[in-house]
This record gives structure tokens, C-alpha cells and sequence, in this order.
């Protein structure tokens, strides 16, 4: 695909349970980023890529959050035991490389939890 | 403190009018300075990016840079309704890692 996609747009969940958010980069892009963007405020980082490996965790907020990307393109980020305060939307972005290059940015997954 | 300051707005003009969208910011080892442009429901779109202090133009929009004063502006000339959108900086230094810092982003409304 042209740009950056994520899956699923809208996610509606329960307090408790476990939510995955998928992020597709741009092809041969190695640096993948996870933002979160609360109504109103600007993106957040969480957590950032280049290749398989998380080069920088430092953003997400506590253990309820982990992210993967396995084989180096797709990321996977996972939420255990969701809580209210996790409803945001989840943008996902993607680099060339990792330093100096612009962040492609894909629409985001909704995440809502009643 | 907030690493970026933006005036979260709203914002509206008639269309043809000048606008002008700040921010500040507080690392004066911020290097590289972006704006972005969201629509409702979509993700941030760049629009413009400079390093460090100066002017850059595309088009009907002027980024400035004044890191002395730790300020950035974007300047849309002939403003259009199709510019209503959300107007987000962000900034980064990549010598200490690859963290994009944003603003709030300031909502635009050009009235036809």
C-alpha cells in the first residue's frame, strides 16, 4: 500500500479486558513509532522501533502496554486489563530510517473503553 | 512545564486572510521543527519541516524558526476553507533520540 494503515479504525472493548491495535508501515521503512492522542491534545509518544527491536520504550505509560514487531514491518501494540482512562486514539508512524527522516503518520485506531 | 506550548485556539478567519500559528518551546536542544495538518478523524499529515533557525516557504505557507526566542510559527497566506483543519508542531533533536515532542495543535476554521 501507498501509506501507513492500521487496524481495526474503531475498537469498543470492556473495562478489564485485552485489546491488539495492528500497524502496517510503509514498505521498507525500518523505524516504526507508536503515538497516543487524547481528545483535544496533541500525540503522545509511546514506544519506537528500528527493525525488530524497540529502540525506545520510555512512553508507555506502565505494564498494561507492550508492543512487537516480530519481523520487522508490522507492529502489533497490546493493552491488558483495559482501563476508561486508555480510550484515545492510536496513531501509528513510520520512517525511512530511524534519525533525521519525516514520520508518515496512518489514520489511527479509535479505541473506546466502556 | 510542557516541552511544547501551542494556543489550542479555535481559530477562524474569513477565506484570503493571513494566518498565523505559534509555538513555544522550552529544550533549546530541539534541532528539528515540523508542522503537521490533521483533518477530523485522519492522522497528522507534514507539511512543512526546517532545522534549526530560519524561514522556509511552500507555496501559501512560510514556516520561521527563532530559536533564541525558543518560537515557531507557520504563516498561511490566501487562506482557503479546504485549510480548516488542525494545525499540530512538533519538534525533535536527533542527537538524543528519535521522540517527535508535539503541541496541542490549534483547530483552524476558514469561513468561506
Amino acid at each position: 500500500g501507498a501509506g501507513v494503515s492500521q487496524t481495526p479504525s474503531n475498537k469498543v472493548t470492556e473495562k478489564g479486558k485485552y485489546v491488539e491495535l495492528r500497524c502496517d508501515p510503509i514498505s521498507g521503512h525500518t523505524a516504526l513509532y507508536w503515538y497516543r492522542q487524547s481528545l483535544g491534545q496533541g500525540p503522545e509518544f509511546l514506544i519506537y522501533f528500528q527493525g525488530t527491536g524497540a529502540a525506545d520504550d520510555s512512553g508507555l505509560p506502565n505494564d498494561r502496554f507492550f508492543a512487537v514487531r516480530p519481523e520487522g514491518s508490522v507492529s502489533t501494540l497490546k493493552i491488558q486489563r483495559t482501563e476508561r482512562g486508555d480510550s484515545a486514539v492510536y496513531l501509528c508512524a513510520s520512517s525511512l530510517t530511524l534519525a533525521g527522516d519525516t514520520q508518515y503518520f496512518g489514520p489511527g485506531t479509535r479505541l473506546t473503553v466502556l | 512545564q510542557k516541552e511544547v506550548e501551542q494556543d489550542p485556539g479555535p481559530l477562524s478567519v474569513p477565506e484570503g486572510a493571513i494566518v498565523s500559528l505559534n509555538c513555544t518551546y522550552s529544550n533549546s536542544a530541539f534541532q528539528y521543527f515540523m508542522w503537521y495538518r490533521q483533518y477530523s478523524r485522519k492522522g497528522p499529515e507534514l507539511l512543512m519541516y526546517t532545522y534549526s533557525s530560519g524561514n522556509k516557504e511552500d507555496g501559501r505557507f512560510t514556516a520561521q524558526v527563532d530559536k533564541s526566542s525558543k518560537y515557531i510559527s507557520l504563516f498561511i497566506r490566501d487562506s482557503q476553507p479546504s485549510d480548516s483543519a488542525t494545525y499540530l508542531c512538533a519538534m525533535t533533536n536527533f542527537n538524543t533520540g528519535n521522540q517527535f515532542y508535539f503541541g496541542t495543535g490549534t483547530s483552524l476554521t476558514v469561513i468561506p
